[in-house]
């Protein structure tokens, strides 16, 4: 079974400074990891996904992960926060055993202030 | 837009009853995913269906059940239901056969359901 540990429930930076939300993954197989977005009263967004290929992963809006199997990490960066980034990230994984699922965790809030 | 579109956005039921939420797939996408998102949680899998056949359940009750039309829109049914039903249901389509390990799947915006 997979699971998937989001380190910080909240998060809050200023504008203009880097950006950090961790996580951390158990899985059984071969893991493809995700980052999504939600933003207030809007749907899910995927922000980049990992599936085996380069370890450093670059997304949407100037997000990128690094995939790190010895500290089984995937923790989501940026260099400088946007008043736009502020929403609440999901790290997600999913297995493949002939019907795949996602594996979300608890979600990190992260507040961007002026 | 994803293209993936729920209805009704919101809806109130009391316990015991029932209710039928609906997904409408992004074109071309044949295997839709549904999810459970209580306040403050990320999103649960409840099941997925792939060409009208459901090939993956999550831990959830017999009274959650599901369909999948030709059209590959997608029905959550939920029977008697309870408070700790209240929650954000969201559906999500992804172009696959039945492996999605690296396709995106889209969400729809959700179905806000409140039990009272």
């Amino acid at each position: 079974a997979q699971s998937v540990t989001q380190l910080d429930s909240h998060v809050s930076v200023s504008e203009g400074t880097p950006v950090l939300l961790r996580c951390n993954y158990s899985s059984s197989y071969s893991p493809s990891l995700f980052w999504y977005v939600q933003h207030p009263n809007k749907g899910l967004q995927l922000l980049l996904k990992y599936t085996s290929a380069a370890t450093l992963v670059k997304g949407i809006n100037g997000f990128e992960a690094e995939f790190k199997k010895s500290e089984t990490s995937f923790h989501l960066t940026k260099p400088s926060a946007h008043m736009s980034d502020a929403a609440e990230y999901f790290c997600v994984v999913t297995s493949d055993r002939g019907y795949s699922t996602l594996t979300f965790g608890k979600g990190t809030m992260l507040l961007v202030s002026p | 837009e994803t293209g993936v579109t729920q209805s009704p956005t919101h809806l109130i039921k009391t316990r015991g009853q029932q209710v039928t939420l609906r997904c409408s797939s992004q074109s071309g996408h044949n295997t839709v995913s549904w999810y459970q998102q209580a306040l403050g949680q990320g999103p649960q899998f409840i099941f997925q269906y792939y060409r009208e056949e459901e090939n993956g359940r999550g831990n959830f009750p017999p009274r959650f059940s599901g369909l999948q039309f030709p059209n590959y829109s997608s029905e959550l049914n939920v029977n008697a239901l309870e408070l700790d039903d209240s929650a954000l249901y969201l559906c999500a389509s992804v172009s696959g056969t039945g492996s999605i390990r690296s396709n995106e799947q889209f969400f729809g915006p959700g179905t806000r359901l409140t039990v009272l």
